[in-house]
C-alpha cells in the first residue's frame, strides 16, 4: 500500500538559512498534519490542513508556514533557521472524514542547522 | 489540555515473552481514540494498534493487545510472543474526536534480548 512520502529525507542547512520540506499524502486522503521531533523527546504537532484550509495550529514558531495545495501534497517552509530547529520533522495524513482518524506518518525529514 | 503519561521510560524482556507497557491519560472528553505507535532505531513512526473510547471491546492486532479502561484513563499495551523487531521506542498518544492533533506521551523504550 502507498504511504505517505517526504522529500527530503536528510537536509543540512546554516543558521539564517531557509529549508522547505515536502510531504506527499496517501493517496485520497486530505488532511495532512506536520509534527516536529527533537533528539530524545515525543513528537510535538506543528500544524494540520484540511482541504487545503488551516484547521489546527500547534507549537509552530512564526518563521514557519505552510500550506497545502490542489493535490493535496503539503510544503512547510521554515525561515531564519536556528540551531534549536534541528530536529526530525514528521508528516502525517488521514483519511477523508467520516472515515478513519488514524494518522499514518511518513519517514521523516531529519533537519540538521549548523 | 490533554495530557498522556508513560511511567517506564525503559523496559526488557526476553524474546519469547510477554510484555505489557502503561499509560494513563487525562481528559475532560467522552468520545476520543488512542493509539499505540512504535518508533524502532530507523525513527519510522509506525501504527500499532488503535482503539475508540466508545468502544468496550479491547483492541486486538496479532500479537498486540490493548487493556482500555476508560474510568481509569489507562490504556495498556500488551505485546506476546515478543520478537527482537519489536525492539523500539513505544509511544502513546491521544486524539480527541473533533480535534486533530495527536498528544503523545514521553514514551517508552522497549528492549527485546535474545
Amino acid at each position: 500500500a502507498a504511504g505517505v512520502i517526504q522529500s527530503p529525507r536528510h537536509l543540512i542547512k546554516e543558521k539564517r538559512e531557509t529549508a522547505t520540506l515536502k510531504c506527499y499524502p496517501i493517496p485520497r486522503h486530505d488532511t495532512v498534519y506536520w509534527y516536529q521531533q527533537g533528539p530524545g523527546q515525543d513528537p510535538q504537532f506543528l500544524i494540520s490542513f484540511y482541504e487545503k484550509m488551516q484547521s489546527d495550529k500547534g507549537s509552530i514558531p512564526d518563521r514557519f508556514s505552510a500550506q497545502q495545495f490542489s493535490d493535496y501534497h503539503s510544503e512547510l517552509n521554515m525561515s531564519s533557521l536556528e540551531l534549536g530547529d534541528s530536529a526530525l520533522y514528521f508528516c502525517a495524513s488521514s483519511a477523508p472524514k467520516g472515515q478513519s482518524k488514524t494518522q499514518y506518518f511518513g519517514p521523516g525529514t531529519r533537519l540538521l542547522v549548523l | 489540555a490533554q495530557t498522556v503519561t508513560q511511567s517506564q521510560p525503559e523496559m526488557s524482556v526476553q524474546e519469547a515473552e510477554t510484555v505489557t507497557l502503561s499509560c494513563t491519560y487525562d481528559t475532560s472528553e467522552n468520545n476520543y481514540y488512542l493509539f499505540w505507535y512504535k518508533q524502532p532505531p530507523s525513527r519510522q513512526m509506525i501504527l500499532v494498534i488503535r482503539q475508540e473510547a466508545y468502544k468496550q471491546q479491547n483492541a486486538t492486532e496479532n500479537r498486540f493487545s490493548v487493556n482500555f479502561q476508560k474510568a481509569a484513563k489507562s490504556f495498556s499495551l500488551k505485546i506476546s510472543d515478543s520478537q527482537l523487531g519489536d525492539t523500539a521506542m513505544y509511544f502513546c498518544a491521544f486524539l480527541e474526536t473533533s480535534g486533530s492533533r495527536l498528544t503523545f506521551g514521553e514514551g517508552t523504550q522497549l528492549t527485546v534480548n535474545p
